[in-house]
């Protein structure tokens, strides 16, 4: 069974300073890759998706992740955060050919001033 | 397109008592899940349907929690009785291929009191 791991709670960090999410992953088999954010007293939105091809996934609002397979990871990653980046972050997993995609606890991204 | 409606957003309940939750999917999707939010942890997948049919319910308390999803459309959760823990938000999602990208509603906020 798949599992997901994301290593930060949280993290701070200052307007236009760059970020770092990490996300690990556990299977057996070939998987697809999510991440999800949260604003407050909202839904989950999907922020990229990785389900083959090229290994680095972008974002409309600046975000990237890339799939590195030999580490099991799917780390995200912003050159320049901006405030509206403050939100909660989700990492997800699904198995191809398989029914269920897991989430990790998510890591709470706060930009200050 | 509409996304995912759910209703209501918001409930307060005592324990004991029992509640119902509905959640109306975005036309053509034939996946629905309904996911239990905790404070502080990532979604966990309660129940998932492929049209009307269930496909993973591993995870239901099925001696409290009852889903169903009339017509391959519109899914209602049920909790009957509510305990404390079951204090959550309850996401329902829809995707048009199992376990690709998946569009949440806003939840359903429950408070048990």
């Amino acid at each position: 069974a798949q599992s997901v791991t994301q290593l930060d709670s949280q993290v701070p960090v200052f307007e236009e300073a760059p970020v770092e999410l990490r996300c690990n992953y556990s299977s057996s088999v070939s998987v697809y890759l999510f991440w999800y954010v949260q604003y407050p007293n909202q839904g989950l939105q999907l922020l990229l998706k990785y389900l083959s091809g090229s290994t680095l996934v972008e974002s409309i609002n600046g975000f990237e992740a890339e799939f590195n397979k030999s580490q099991t990871s799917f780390h995200l990653r912003k050159p320049s955060v901006h405030i509206s980046d403050t939100a909660e972050y989700f990492c997800a997993v699904s198995e191809t050919g398989g029914f269920k995609t897991i989430f990790g606890a998510g890591t709470r991204l706060f930009v200050k001033a | 397109e509409a996304g995912v409606a759910q209703s209501p957003r918001y409930k307060i309940i005592e324990k004991r008592q029992s509640v119902a939750f509905w959640c109306n999917p975005i036309s053509g999707h034939a996946t629905l899940y309904w996911y239990q939010q905790i404070l502080g942890q990532g979604p966990k997948l309660l129940i998932q349907f492929q049209n009307n049919g269930v496909v993973d319910d591993s995870q239901l308390p099925k001696d409290r929690f009852s889903a169903e999803r009339l017509k391959g459309v519109d899914s209602t959760l049920k909790i009957q009785p509510a305990k404390l823990e079951d204090s959550a938000v309850y996401l329902c999602a829809s995707s048009l291929v199992t376990n690709t990208e998946a569009f949440f509603g806003q939840g359903t906020r429950l408070t048990v009191v």
